[in-house]
């Protein structure tokens, strides 16, 4: 079945630093989304790619996805203590997968102050 | 309702009884999907529904997991005969959308803990 990558596991920062979470699919996604979950928190929506080679940006989030549409990454400039989470990407693959939206199994972010 | 609703937020229960976890999502949202989270990993998908139907349980892990939506709104999450492997975090998520696509919002989610 389908299966989503995310690397690193683990990334510690300092503030000001920047940083960068690569996701990688075993399959060719209709659409990538990315989220955000805080330490004792529920994902939330970051934003969602769809076009092959697509970037979209958020203040200091870029968001990219790949031209096979396999893979994307999230980058964040000079990073701050709100910045502190898990970051995961999760893909919808509509031929092998249906409806499922998988998740990769996250970044998570220390950013040291 | 404003958001997704998740009860209880905690659950600890003994190795082999029965538990039933409840999601109210977000009023107007035809999809909901549940997934299971452990501590430290990302969200693993069980199932989703469009209004009532159930088109995907694929990603339930046994025969004791069971989920419904009979009217199109509430879902409830069933583990029958609980075991110690099933400790995990639930979460539920809606979506405006039709599947494959839109924004899944999550609610706070069901800690359970089979002791």
């Amino acid at each position: 079945g389908q299966q989503v990558m995310q690397i690193p596991q683990y990334q510690h920062v300092q503030e000001g630093e920047d940083f960068t979470t690569y996701c990688n699919s075993s399959t060719t996604l209709s659409n990538i989304q990315w989220y955000k979950q805080r330490p004792g928190g529920h994902p939330v929506f970051l934003i969602q790619l769809v076009k092959s080679g697509e970037v979209k940006k958020q203040k200091r989030l870029t968001f990219q996805f790949g031209e096979a549409k396999k893979n994307s990454s999230l980058h964040i400039t000079a990073t701050q203590t709100t910045d502190v989470g898990t970051y995961f990407c999760a893909g919808w693959d509509r031929e092998t997968s249906g409806s499922r939206l998988t998740f990769g199994e996250g970044t998570q972010l220390t950013v040291n102050p | 309702g404003a958001g997704v609703s998740q009860s209880p937020r905690y659950k600890v229960t003994k190795r082999g009884q029965d538990v039933t976890l409840r999601c109210d999502p977000i009023s107007s949202h035809a999809t909901l999907y549940w997934y299971q989270q452990a501590l430290g990993q990302g969200p693993e998908f069980l199932t989703y529904f469009n209004y009532e139907a159930q088109p995907d349980k694929s990603g339930l892990p046994s025969d004791r997991f069971s989920a419904e939506r009979p009217e199109g709104s509430i879902s409830t999450l069933t583990i029958q005969r609980t075991e110690q492997r099933d400790s995990a975090m639930y979460r539920c998520a809606s979506s405006l959308a039709t599947p494959n696509t839109g924004e899944l919002f999550f609610g706070e989610g069901s800690r359970l803990t089979v002791l």
